[in-house]
């Protein structure tokens, strides 16, 4: 398996709905990453997990919470979200942990709608 | 300021034709770039990668070239397709400690029939 899968491929949900975002790798890959992408702009960086644990976390709302339950799976938990939240948010995942530059490969997307 | 600038923003062409895109960073030190083609709403896919010492690299129908001395880099796409239509992103790593990937805006290519 080569790929960074993705689920679900869309999701609209309401300001106090609770959801989760699913990322699952099998590539034996140590870290894993979560990107906020709007319309027409750059990837933006949210989460880093390496070797499982939180390394990096950029400033992100709290309302946002990952989880990396084993090393080929990384969720992304939203609760409370705001409109402008809505988003493509892409998963990826290198090789090696962070802390090592390595090429980041991405999932599809989730893209999700906040009512 | 570490910055990633891409031209032209957008840009259509007929099937068939060659394009060139181009990037310009401000990134240093300079571990490696990426091209990566994504289209609308799905996540982008890796068309290259070159670090300093490399000055071309080709996959298929895409050539990516690197001069590190100017801090440029160009994608040529020859015989465009119309799968081709998709925003192509030039992406710099810092360093190959760096997690952080520098994203360029992007290009948005539409190849008509």
């Amino acid at each position: 398996d080569t790929e960074v899968t993705q689920t679900p491929k869309h999701l609209v949900m309401g300001m106090t709905n609770k959801k989760s975002l699913k990322c699952e790798q099998h590539m034996g890959h140590r870290a894993m990453y979560w990107y906020k992408q709007k319309a027409k702009k750059p990837p933006e960086l949210m989460f880093v997990y390496s070797y499982e644990k939180l390394s990096i976390n950029e400033s992100v709302p709290s309302r946002f919470s990952p989880e990396c339950p084993n090393s080929s799976l990384l969720n992304l938990h939203l609760h409370a979200l705001q409109p402008e939240d809505s988003a493509l948010y892409l998963c990826a995942s290198s090789p090696r942990g962070h802390g090592y530059g390595n090429e980041q490969f991405f999932g599809p997307g989730t893209r999700l709608t906040v009512l | 300021k570490n910055q990633v600038e891409q031209s032209p923003q957008s840009l259509i062409i007929l099937e068939g034709k060659n394009c060139t895109l181009q990037c310009n960073y401000t990134v240093s030190p300079f571990s490696n770039l990426r091209w990566y083609k994504q289209d609308t709403g799905r996540g982008p896919v890796s068309l290259t990668i070159m670090t300093f010492s490399e000055n071309t690299k080709s996959n298929g129908r895409y050539t990516a070239t690197l001069d590190a001395d100017t801090k440029q880099s160009s994608l040529h796409i020859t015989a465009s397709q119309l799968s081709d239509s998709a925003s192509y992103i030039c992406v710099v790593s810092e360093t190959d400690s760096s997690y952080k990937l520098i994203f360029g805006s992007g290009t948005r290519l539409l190849v008509r029939p």
